[in-house]
């Protein structure tokens, strides 16, 4: 299995509704991330796990909480998003190794339009 | 910190021809790895080619090769045979390796059209 997959692929959800987005890989890498991206622009990251710890949080606003279960699974939980919150949510994985593979495999992403 | 620029935010090329897409970046790292990805219109992220800054031996893969300059911080991507499939944004990307979890630095990116 050589891919990430992420569910669901489209997301509307209301301001005061509670939804989680799901990243899934079977590639046995150890670092996820979730990134933002908004139509023409480039991904922008919001979290990083590593060995499903949590490394790296780029001041995500707190309306955004992400989980790692284990080393397979990414969640990403919304709840009181802002119409400006709707975007791309992106995941991605990579092996945590110092080897040639070092690059990041992207899932196809959730669209989230927030009303 | 590290930059990357796409100073060439849109570009169209007849099919069959070959089409060059330039990125630099700044850092003042030795060790690094810099990536192409494409993002088609159905916006998944796809990695075309990447390059380590150890490596003197330009990446290609297929249709695609890159030209890097490491003293000019330049990395810019060559689409031989260009074909209706390559229509898409491309972003060159930087990173470096930290025990945090060695993030991704994205240039703004080129929309690439590629005409019948």
């Amino acid at each position: 299995d050589t891919e990430v997959t992420q569910t669901p692929k489209h997301l509307v959800m209301g301001m005061t509704n509670k939804k989680s987005l799901k990243c899934e890989q079977h590639m046995g890498h150890r670092a996820m991330y979730w990134y933002k991206q908004k139509a023409k622009k480039p991904p922008e990251l919001m979290f990083v796990y590593s060995y499903e710890k949590l490394s790296i949080n780029e001041s995500v606003p707190s309306r955004f909480s992400p989980e790692c279960p284990n080393s397979s699974l990414l969640n990403l939980h919304l709840h009181a998003l802002q119409p400006e919150d709707s975007a791309l949510y992106l995941c991605a994985s990579r092996p945590y190794s110092v080897s040639s593979y070092n690059e990041q495999f992207f899932g196809p992403g959730t669209r989230l339009t927030v009303l | 910190a590290q930059t990357v620029t796409q100073s060439q935010p849109e570009m169209s090329v007849q099919e069959a021809e070959t089409v060059t897409l330039s990125c630099t970046y700044d850092t003042s790292e030795n060790n690094y790895y810099l990536f192409w990805y494409k993002q088609p219109p159905s916006r998944q992220m796809i990695l075309v080619i990447r390059q380590e800054a150890y490596k003197q031996q330009n990446a290609t893969e297929n249709r695609f090769s890159v030209n890097f300059q490491k003293a000019a911080k330049s990395f810019s991507l060559k689409i031989s045979d260009s074909q209706l499939g390559d229509t898409a944004m491309y972003f060159c990307a930087f990173m470096i390796e930290e025990t945090s979890g060695s993030r991704l630095t994205f240039g703004e990116g080129t929309q690439l059209t590629v005409n019948p």
